[in-house]
């Protein structure tokens, strides 16, 4: 079984300044791991995923991640943030699977990001 | 149209009502979900068709009744639903049997049951 925590459920942070968002998981086999970004009144959007590879991997809208095996974690993190960041994230992992499907996505609890003037 | 779409946005019912919620992909994906996202608690992934099989359905209560006619429409048939079955449905989709299989999600169903 797989599990995803999110440390912090809210996130205040005043325009321009930095960002992480923290994502810990837990897992029995090799896992792909996302973030997802949820808008107000609106579904899903990935922001990136990370499947194999680098472990620094770079989404949309400047945000990136990092995978760390050793820690079991998959950070987000954004050098500035705008107004406009202001929405809900939400970690997932999925478990690698014969043939690549990985349909069953776990998610975490979710961050809130708020972004102040 | 593009993309996954849903409807209704909102629906408000009664106990003792019937309601379907209706999913429609634009993407030519071969699998479809249902979730449940409720305050405070992890998005809930309720059922999973591939190929017009469901191959997951994960203990949701028979209140509630997927049916996936065709590959690019999925929908949920609800009756006799409880106060806490009140959160937001949101379907998604993908191309199973890809390495890269990104779900990609509607903008979801704010459901209300009175």
């Amino acid at each position: 079984a797989q599990s995803v925590t999110q440390l912090d459920s809210q996130v205040p942070v005043f325009e321009e300044a930095p960002v992480e968002l923290r994502c810990n998981y837990s897992s029995s086999v090799s896992v792909y791991l996302f973030w997802y970004v949820q808008y107000p009144n609106q579904g899903l959007q990935l922001l990136l995923k990370y499947l194999s590879g680098s472990t620094l991997v770079k989404g949309i809208n400047g945000f990136e991640a990092e995978f760390n095996k050793s820690q079991t974690s998959f950070h987000l993190r954004k050098p500035s943030v705008h107004i406009s960041d202001t929405a809900e994230y939400f970690c997932a992992v999925s478990d690698h699977r014969s043939g690549g499907s990985n349909y069953k996505l776990t998610f975490g609890k979710g961050t809130l990001l708020t972004v102040n003037p | 149209e593009t993309g996954v779409t849903q409807t209704p946005r909102h629906l408000v019912m009664g106990m003792t009502n019937k309601k379907s919620l209706k999913c429609e992909q634009h993407l030519g994906h071969n699998a479809m979900y249902w979730y449940k996202q409720s305050a405070k608690k992890p998005l809930e992934l309720m059922f999973v068709y591939s190929l017009e099989e469901r191959v997951e359905n994960n203990s949701v209560p028979s209140r509630f009744s997927p049916e996936c006619p065709n590959s690019s429409h999925l929908f949920l048939h609800l009756h006799t639903l409880q106060p806490e079955d009140s959160a937001l449905y949101l379907c998604a989709s993908s191309l199973q049997g890809h390495r890269d299989d990104e779900q990609f999600f509607g903008p979801g169903t704010r459901l209300t049951v009175l």
